[in-house]
């Protein structure tokens, strides 16, 4: 069974940086892009970036370019968001999630289909 | 960016009912259009892929059409469990965005 388990939640000063860590159990990284999804107390969903499975190509939002990266660990099979310059808008659940590779039946892709826990961070002095 | 506006923003219905969710996209998306349903304090969880294609272990009262620019998600026969908020989010081009949700309350 496919799972992504997160790291636990924090409370972070303004200016500072966090990493959040999912890891990945049932089938290996090398397998699926992975997705980072955040949502602000009360807000919708934001979406942050994606890794691709082999780790060598990664895609952010214009917003958020500069302040975080993705990255992977295939010997623990974890993937890990880091976001700097933390700000208190930054406050937010942190979620990673799975898209399978290629296309389906239709010729279009799947979506997040697997998401881990959410993690949650608090920006405050 | 492509933008994606949910309408409407809020809908109360009953068991039993048929809704239907509308999600605009400010350009063509084809079908790269996928729809999540979330439940408070839960992670997102995805019912439709494609515009229509149904997850594994969606039941079948959930459904998915359109095409383009205009998507719809319609849920027949509510059911007490179906209570929650509805995104879309297309897949089309980076960044991946999402609608600004529909909450759906019982009535």
């Amino acid at each position: 069974q496919v799972q992504l388990v997160q790291s636990g939640a924090g409370v972070e000063n303004p200016g500072a940086s966090v990493t959040v860590s999912c890891k990945a159990s049932g089938y290996t990284i090398t397998s699926y892009s992975m997705h980072w999804v955040r949502q602000a107390p009360g807000q919708g969903l934001e979406w942050m970036g994606i890794i691709s499975p082999s780790g060598r190509s990664t895609s952010y939002p214009q917003k958020l370019q500069g302040r975080v990266t993705l990255t992977r660990d295939t010997s623990t099979n974890t993937v890990y968001m880091e976001l700097s310059g933390l700000r208190s808008e930054d406050t937010a659940v942190y979620y990673c999630a799975i898209q399978p590779l290629g296309y389906s039946s239709t010729g279009f892709p799947y979506g997040l289909d697997v998401w881990g826990q959410g993690t949650t961070v608090t920006v405050s002095s | 960016d492509i933008q994606m506006t949910q309408s409407p923003s809020s809908l109360s219905a009953s068991v039993g009912d048929r809704v239907t969710i509308t999600c605009r996209a400010s350009q063509s998306i084809t079908r790269y259009l996928n729809w999540y349903q979330q439940k408070p304090g839960k992670a997102p969880k995805l019912l439709i892929y494609a515009a229509s294609s149904l997850q594994s272990g969606v039941p079948s009262r959930f459904s998915g059409s359109g095409s383009g620019t205009d998507f719809s998600l319609t849920i027949r026969s509510l059911q007490y469990e179906d209570f929650a908020i509805y995104y879309c989010q297309q897949t089309y081009s980076i960044p991946y965005t999402f609608g600004q949700g529909t909450k759906l309350e019982i009535k």
